[in-house]
């Protein structure tokens, strides 16, 4: 069965620190992969996402980056936080063929 | 852009009731939509996966329908209980299983 790991599951880092986050997607091949940030009585934000191995679409010009170095590996970065990036983020893969979506736990970052 | 906006934002009901959720989309260009359930502080789980052909979808004591011409879909659960207390939230996808949410609607089945 498919499983998605997402780690850390909370973070607190000062502003103009460096971040990643890391996610994986056991058990499937070639999956579609999504970042999304939740905010505070926000809906959810899709980031990033990604069809395959080095292919990274952006939907909101931010402070992130996304990088997908191996097919079921997704990492989210910044260079430098600001404290707007602070909420609760969420990995998730689908299959490619407009399939059913399954997240991850989720990352709660807090900047300071 | 797809704006998806549902109805109630909160909802209280005592254990037992039968309650719709409501999910309205302003494209209807979609390929599919999702209903899921967060619990405080958790991930999203998958509910039911509406396709854009099909007009409901059916799992255990939750229905849901679909009225794409319409941007509409409603989420049916019968015989609430404490455990179905959580934030649903409904997400129309389109290309490259995008997936568009809104703030949902947060459910408390009261004991």
């Amino acid at each position: 069965s498919q499983t998605i790991h997402q780690w850390p599951a909370t973070l607190v880092q000062p502003v103009g620190s460096p971040l990643s986050l890391e996610c994986t997607v056991e058990g499937t091949s070639n999956p579609n992969l999504y970042w999304y940030r939740q905010a505070a009585g926000r809906g959810l934000q899709l980031l990033f996402y990604s069809v395959g191995i080095g292919q990274i679409s952006s939907e909101v010009p931010q402070n992130l980056s996304a990088s997908r170095p191996q097919d079921r590996q997704f990492i989210l970065s910044s260079k430098k936080l600001l404290l707007s990036d602070s909420g609760f983020y969420l990995c998730a893969w689908a299959g490619q063929l407009n399939t059913e979506a399954f997240f991850g736990q989720g990352t709660r970052l807090t900047v300071v | 852009k797809q704006e998806v906006t549902q109805i109630p934002a909160a909802l209280s009901v005592p254990e037992g009731e039968n309650l719709v959720l409501n999910c309205s989309f302003t494209d209807s260009a979609i390929y599919n939509l999702q209903w899921f359930r967060q619990d405080p502080g958790k991930g999203l789980t998958s509910l039911l996966l509406i396709q854009s052909s099909q007009r409901e979808q059916t799992s255990g004591r939750l229905n849901a329908s679909l009225d794409k011409s319409s941007g509409r879909s409603t989420l049916y659960i019968a015989a609430s209980q404490p455990g179905d207390s959580a934030t649903y939230l409904c997400a129309p996808g389109t290309g490259a299983n995008n997936l568009f949410f809104g703030t949902g609607t947060r459910l408390t089945v009261i004991p």
